[in-house]
């Protein structure tokens, strides 16, 4: 148990639509970041927030964006969905911008 | 790129110790080492880090080679809840802020 959260555990969506995923960090952690893994992969980072600012970004396109909040929960939203965006994505957290993230157990996006 | 290289998959017998070994020829001095496991249908989970010397906490032992290039993650008694993807990861918390960039791991079974 992490105490991180993430909502919804599963879902499917079809090709073109949109998705937003939520994670609901630790009590206390101001960094969030998400991650992207396929089956069979390790997670690929999407990007991070600290303090509600964006400071870094992995590989993605503009269509993968994201929030956080002033209590420091966070969301995940990708636009025009493609095939290949099904996976399972993780948030996790951490206190400040160095040491140990914690995860989240993830959501499983599936598109059709 | 994950700047370091594992094994796809390693076995072990319950009880007995395991040595998971990590290249990270290409590391630079303030690259830290950290170790992630996944277990099936979780988020990873933090294990140990460390710069220079080794560590040791009450999941693990990370033995630093002394030129940095190398890591192994010592497992003292495998059980079986310890079946999972080991991840090595070579962490930056200057420009990269901290983000986890991670390969495919080791997949570590136990057997009783």
């Amino acid at each position: 148990e992490t105490g991180v959260t993430q909502s919804p555990t599963h879902l499917i969506k079809t090709r073109g639509q949109q998705v937003t995923l939520r994670c609901s960090s630790q009590s206390g952690h101001n960094t969030v970041s998400w991650y992207q893994q396929a089956l069979g992969q390790g997670p690929q980072f999407i990007f991070q927030y600290y303090r509600e600012e964006e400071n870094g970004r992995g590989n993605f396109p503009p269509r993968f964006s994201g929030l956080q909040f002033p209590n420091y929960s966070s969301e995940l939203n990708v636009n025009a969905l493609e095939l290949d965006d099904s996976a399972l994505y993780l948030c996790a957290s951490r206190l400040g911008v160095a040491g140990e993230l914690f995860f989240g157990e993830g959501s499983r996006l599936t598109v059709l | 790129d994950a700047k370091t290289t594992q094994p796809n998959s390693m076995e072990s017998n319950e009880e007995e110790p395991v040595h998971l070994p990590c290249n990270h020829s290409t590391i630079s001095g303030t690259d830290y080492i950290h170790w992630y496991r996944q277990l099936p249908s979780q988020g990873p989970e933090y294990v140990i880090h460390g710069l220079t010397s080794n560590v040791n906490n009450r999941m693990a032992s990370l033995a630093i080679a002394e030129d940095r290039k190398s890591s192994t993650l010592i497992l003292h008694r495998a059980t079986l809840r310890d079946a999972a993807v080991y991840y090595c990861i070579r962490v930056n918390y200057g420009g990269s802020q901290g983000n986890l960039i991670f390969g495919k791991g080791t997949k570590l079974s136990v057997k009783p």
